[in-house]
């Protein structure tokens, strides 16, 4: 079966530090798809990044950036020089390749992350 | 492009009622799931239409159904309300080129927040 461990519940820090989400997952596949999705107050999930099984480069976005890991599971994310604005929850999901499974994601419990002024 | 509209945005009913919620995907997107998020539970897949076919359900009560019509729009029903079924119900609208192929991006809508009195 899948599941997505997001083992911080909360994390709290002040503006401009660094910061990494962690996300462990689980599934039997060996293609599958992993995501991050951002929920600020206003309820709405915003996609941020799509990974595939195969694709293990890093990559980087601005602020962001990603560290897939396929030996240890793990699809950890680092928002650098963080701000304000990137308080939110932050919620990674995983997804099977194809078939029953195509289109649902399997989320974990998410990060509320808090940058202080 | 317009984005994924979900109405009502907010829902108050009491139990043993039943309620409709419905969900417009992005032009040309035609798969739509729905999902729903709870305090304690988290993010549930609930289930996945494509081409006006249930694909995939989540594991939820027959209370919690669906359907989709011909121009991809949405509609989820849950019949009987609990307490237990206050929650955000989030829809997702997704570009499929392969019907079961995952991997593609789901935009999601703002949700519905449903409170059961």
């Amino acid at each position: 079966a899948q599941k997505v461990t997001q083992a911080q519940t909360e994390i709290s820090v002040v503006e401009k530090e660094d910061v990494t989400l962690d996300c462990v997952y689980e599934t039997r596949d060996t293609t599958y798809y992993l995501f991050w999705y951002k929920q600020p107050p206003s309820g709405e999930l915003v996609f941020l990044i799509r990974r595939n099984s195969f694709d293990e480069q890093n990559e980087i976005s601005g602020r962001y950036s990603w560290n897939f890991q396929k030996s240890t599971s793990s699809f950890n994310f680092t928002i650098t020089a963080s701000q304000v604005v990137d308080s939110a929850v932050y919620f990674c999901a995983l997804s099977e390749e194809y078939g029953e499974g195509a289109q649902k994601l399997v989320f974990g419990q998410g990060t509320r992350l808090t940058i202080n002024p | 492009k317009a984005g994924v509209t979900q109405t009502p945005r907010y829902l108050i009913k009491t139990r043993g009622q039943q309620v409709t919620l419905s969900c417009s995907p992005i032009s040309g997107h035609r798969s739509v799931s729905w999902y729903q998020q709870t305090p304690g539970q988290g993010l549930q897949f609930l289930f996945e239409y494509f081409s006006e076919t249930q694909r995939n359900k989540g594991n939820f009560p027959g209370r919690f159904s669906g359907r989709q019509f011909s121009n991809s729009r949405s509609e989820m029903n849950v019949s009987t309300l609990e307490l237990g079924d206050s929650a955000l119900y989030l829809c997702a609208s997704s570009l499929l080129s392969e019907p079961r192929l995952a991997g593609n991006e789901q935009f999601f809508g703002p949700g519905t927040r449903l409170t059961v009195l």
